[in-house]
């Protein structure tokens, strides 16, 4: 079975940083996925994780820790379009596994 | 190059009736998979298709849902007889291959299904 762990809501400054957690337990894992979902829209890629350590992309990073079943996802700099849900989403061995997101709610 | 084509984006039934949900992926891409996603909830698998092939159905309700992708043409999530519960956001997502750690999905916009 699988088991995917992310806090439900989170609210944070304008220009401020957050860090959203997720830990997991999942069959076949390769790797793990964050994706961004607007209210009422489609699921976006937002980053990918193989390996152990951090991979930044702009003002997202994301962290892996295999061992730990463990990773976060780090937004900088967050502006009022970043309110949203993020889904933490683990490999499987042969979909993708998702939490049941992290509603961010960015304020002024 | 389109993307995951899915339709209707919102579809209405009744009670009984029968809901037939679209999804073509996006060019090159093989591998099909259905979510659901009830409102408040996260995204649930139910299938991952290829072509003419149900890879993995662990995730599809036993009875009145079915899954296909033929030859030619879209995919296909129909669901029997439908009832309230069954009332959610269906998405579809597209790969062009196993190597999910390469590729990752692309999503549709998702089929809003409510049973009145």
């Amino acid at each position: 079975g699988q088991n995917i762990d992310q806090p439900t809501e989170m609210t944070a400054t304008e220009g401020a940083i957050v860090q959203i957690n997720c830990t997991y337990q999942t069959s076949g894992f390769n790797g793990l996925f964050w994706y961004q979902q607007h209210a009422g829209e489609a699921p976006t890629f937002l980053s990918y994780n193989v390996l152990d350590g951090l991979e930044e992309k702009g003002r997202f990073s994301s962290f892996l820790s295999r061992s730990k079943g463990y990773s976060y996802l780090l937004l900088k700099e967050l502006q009022m379009k970043d309110s949203a849900s993020y889904l933490c989403a683990p490999t499987g061995a042969n979909n993708l596994f998702f939490g049941t997101g992290t509603r961010l709610t960015v304020i002024p | 190059n389109a993307g995951v084509m899915q339709n209707p984006r919102h579809l209405v039934r009744r009670r009984g009736q029968e809901a037939r949900l679209r999804c073509s992926p996006m060019k090159g891409h093989s591998h099909v998979y259905w979510y659901r996603q009830l409102p408040e909830e996260g995204l649930k698998f139910m299938v991952y298709l290829q072509k003419e092939n149900i890879i993995d159905e662990s995730g599809m309700p036993k009875e009145r849902f079915s899954a296909e992708f033929p030859k030619e043409g879209p995919s296909i999530l129909r669901i029997q007889q439908v009832v309230r519960g069954d009332s959610a956001a269906y998405f579809c997502a597209s790969s062009p291959g196993l190597e999910l750690a390469n590729y990752g999905y692309t999503f549709g916009s998702g089929t809003r299904l409510t049973v009145v």
